[in-house]
């Protein structure tokens, strides 16, 4: 299997453009997370779909923040616009179910905003 | 509500010494426990889980973590450090909501 796989692994932006990451689970895996991680706040909780549905997106930092799961192979997340304080490390894992079974997370992809 | 401690931001030992990462969990109901490690540049990934079946588990690596109910731990530790360990590691628990402590930062010194 490939693991999670996430595109782009750098993004570099402007404040106000729109940034888009992607991600795709592991075949078979009904749980998908994005998870935020800078050095201040250390590795945040955005939001998880089940079986593509949105279950908690209590994280999601605000209205600028938004995120999708339109089939079980593929996830978006969004943000619109843009600020320097969205700079982080964004990360999409998936697991088969909980809350027993690990996450497996992708590489990251590391936000810049400028 | 549950939480996960995570002792030591930050722990420094010497090559071939034993590695002890302190991690405490706060929950009526013992969860099932997770310990991670982030290598630079990289997601995380599993080291090791305890699922109830053996308070001592064995991970990849050479890491081996004790689950001790009464002092609401679960530990990591591997007998001698090498180079290759220095890395984030990563301490989660879960009853259904999957909760994080905030990782330790192992440094190997030569």
């Amino acid at each position: 299997d490939a693991g999670v796989i996430q595109s782009p692994r750098h993004e570099v932006t402007e404040m106000g453009q729109e940034v888009t990451l992607r991600c795709k689970p592991i075949s078979g895996h009904d749980y998908l997370f994005w998870y935020r991680q800078t050095m201040m706040r250390g590795l945040e909780l955005l939001i998880y779909f089940n079986n593509n549905v949105p279950i908690d997106d209590s994280g999601m930092p605000e209205d600028r923040f938004s995120a999708k799961m339109p089939n079980a192979s593929f996830s978006t997340l969004k943000i619109q616009p843009s600020e320097p304080r969205d700079s982080a490390v964004y990360f999409c894992a998936s697991t088969a179910g909980l809350p027993d079974s690990p996450l497996h997370f992708g590489n990251g992809t590391r936000l810049t905003v400028t | 509500a549950q939480s996960v401690t995570q002792l030591g931001s930050h722990v420094s030992v010497s090559e071939g010494a034993l590695v002890l990462l302190r991690c405490n969990y706060s929950s009526s109901v013992p969860p099932y426990l997770f310990w991670y490690v982030q290598y630079p540049n990289q997601g995380l990934q599993l080291l090791l889980k305890y699922t109830s079946a053996a308070t001592l588990v064995k991970g990849i690596n050479g890491f081996e973590a004790e689950f001790k109910k009464s002092e609401t731990s679960f530990h990591l530790t591997k007998p001698s450090a090498h180079m290759s360990d220095a890395a984030e590691y990563f301490c989660a628990a879960s009853l259904g909501q999957l909760i994080w402590g905030a990782g330790t930062k192992l440094i190997i010194k030569p």
